[in-house]
């Protein structure tokens, strides 16, 4: 079956502009997570949904991260006024639920670079 | 800020060699302990969620016990193939209020020479 897809694979940006991560989980899958990983640091938490709701927003990492989603399914990570440590891979997870410990499944990422 | 400290950082074996790691994290507020498996250029794959103190896991050659009480966990890899040969992160759910987020150690680097 389909996956968890992430897109746009690569993105690249000049410092300043705003961009916009999608993601669409497997269907099905009430819970979706999103995390980075900047260049030699281990993966970092940003935030998680379950159903259209974030109950904890505690990893966004300023103000101008944000992030939504629709219709238990498709979520939308955005970045205003972009910096250069913003550069980094943006992955999405989704599973069934976030509380019965179910496995996350990963799509293969958004590569962003901010020149 | 909980902390979850993998080692080593990387580890090199020979094919046939079987190799272990080591996931440390908070012993307190324990709610599940997940391993993955990152390929380079794929996605970070499951290999087992975790919940039970003593609790084992076996997935093939390779396999992970668990110690909520010293807050600890160990994944086996028996007989290692060069296939292996990948990043091999474990992370950490206190549950709670935040029982959606899990923390990251920054992962065992396996390379298994054929």
């Amino acid at each position: 079956g389909a996956g968890v897809s992430q897109s746009p694979s690569n993105k690249v940006t000049e410092k300043g502009k705003d961009v916009e991560l999608r993601c669409d989980p497997i269907s099905g899958h009430t819970a979706l997570y999103w995390y980075r990983q900047r260049l030699g640091q281990g993966l970092e938490f940003l935030i998680y949904f379950q159903g259209n709701s974030a109950p904890d927003k505690s990893g966004l990492p300023s103000d101008r991260f944000s992030a939504e989603r629709t219709g238990e399914s498709v979520s939308t990570l955005t970045i205003q006024r972009t910096q250069q440590e913003d550069s980094a891979v943006y992955l999405c997870a989704s599973s069934l639920d976030y509380y019965s410990n179910q496995p996350q499944h990963f799509g293969d990422g958004t590569r962003l670079s901010i020149l | 800020i909980l902390n979850v400290e993998q080692s080593p950082q990387s580890l090199h074996v020979q094919e046939g060699d079987s190799t272990n790691f080591t996931c440390s994290f908070p012993s307190s507020n324990f709610y599940a302990l997940h391993w993955y498996r990152w390929e380079t250029a794929k996605s970070p794959e499951a290999l087992f969620v975790m919940t039970l103190n003593g609790d084992e896991k076996k997935k093939g050659r390779i396999s992970a016990t668990l110690n909520t009480k010293e807050g600890y966990s160990y994944l086996y890899i028996k007989g290692s193939q060069p296939e292996d040969s990948a990043t091999y992160l474990c992370a950490f759910n206190a549950g709670g209020t935040s029982y959606g987020k899990l923390t990251f150690g920054q992962g065992t680097i396996l390379t298994v020479h054929p």
